[in-house]
């Protein structure tokens, strides 16, 4: 079975504090994890995967695999930030294309 | 057009009523998947297509669900006798095809309110 956790349902921060949401998963194969955010009145968009090793928006994401975890960094927040962050799984090795969500973190970045 | 297109954007019915929720995938894109958002829940998937097969329709809650997929293109999710815990965001999303590492694009969704 495929699992995503994310312990934060709010995460508070001051401008120009770094950001970390935090995101562990449950699968037995092999994952590709992803981070999608939804900023207020949008849709939700994918902001950056593990396979791309890439920064985007300033965001960066490691995928650990000992400690089973996939959490989004940011070193300086800004007020733009604010979202909604959702860490989500896809089982490479047999669990087909679907993709299991964690039930997200609302990051406010408060000036 | 350029994105997911769902519709209705909002849909408010009856409890026992049946209601019928559309997707239109970006153009090309032979895999789609359908998705639910209950209040206070993270995203839980409903069931995938790859053209107008459902390989993987595991995520459906009940035998009331089902969805069809028609010329590879616009797919359908019916709700039969719908009940107040069917009220979510009903989201929709497509990927290039089966390719695996191609990211979903999602649509707005369809908000569904059952009285």
């Amino acid at each position: 079975a495929q699992r995503v956790t994310q312990p934060e349902k709010l995460l508070s921060v001051f401008k120009g504090a770094p950001v970390e949401l935090k995101c562990n998963y449950s699968y037995s194969g092999s994952p590709e994890l992803f981070w999608y955010v939804q900023y207020s009145r949008q849709r939700l968009q994918l902001l950056l995967r593990h396979i791309s090793r890439e920064s985007i928006k300033g965001f960066t994401a490691d995928l650990n695999k000992g400690e089973t975890s996939f959490h989004l960094k940011k070193p300086f927040a800004q007020e733009e930030d604010s979202a909604m962050y959702y860490c989500a799984l896809r089982g490479v090795t047999g669990g087909g294309n679907k993709l299991t969500f964690g039930t997200g973190t609302q990051l406010k970045v408060e000036l | 057009g350029a994105g997911v297109s769902q519709s209705p954007s909002n849909k408010v019915t009856e409890k026992g009523k049946d209601v019928e929720l559309r997707c239109d995938p970006i153009s090309g894109h032979t895999a789609l998947y359908w998705y639910r958002q209950s209040l206070g829940q993270g995203l839980e998937f409903l069931i995938y297509f790859q053209g107008n097969s459902a390989p993987d329709k595991s995520g459906l809650p009940s035998d009331r669900f089902s969805a069809e997929r028609t010329g590879g293109s616009v797919s359908t999710l019916t709700i039969q006798r719908t009940q107040q815990e069917d009220s979510a965001v009903y989201l929709c999303a497509s990927s290039p095809g089966q390719v695996s590492n191609q990211p979903q694009h999602f649509g707005d969704g369809t908000r569904l309110s059952i009285l």
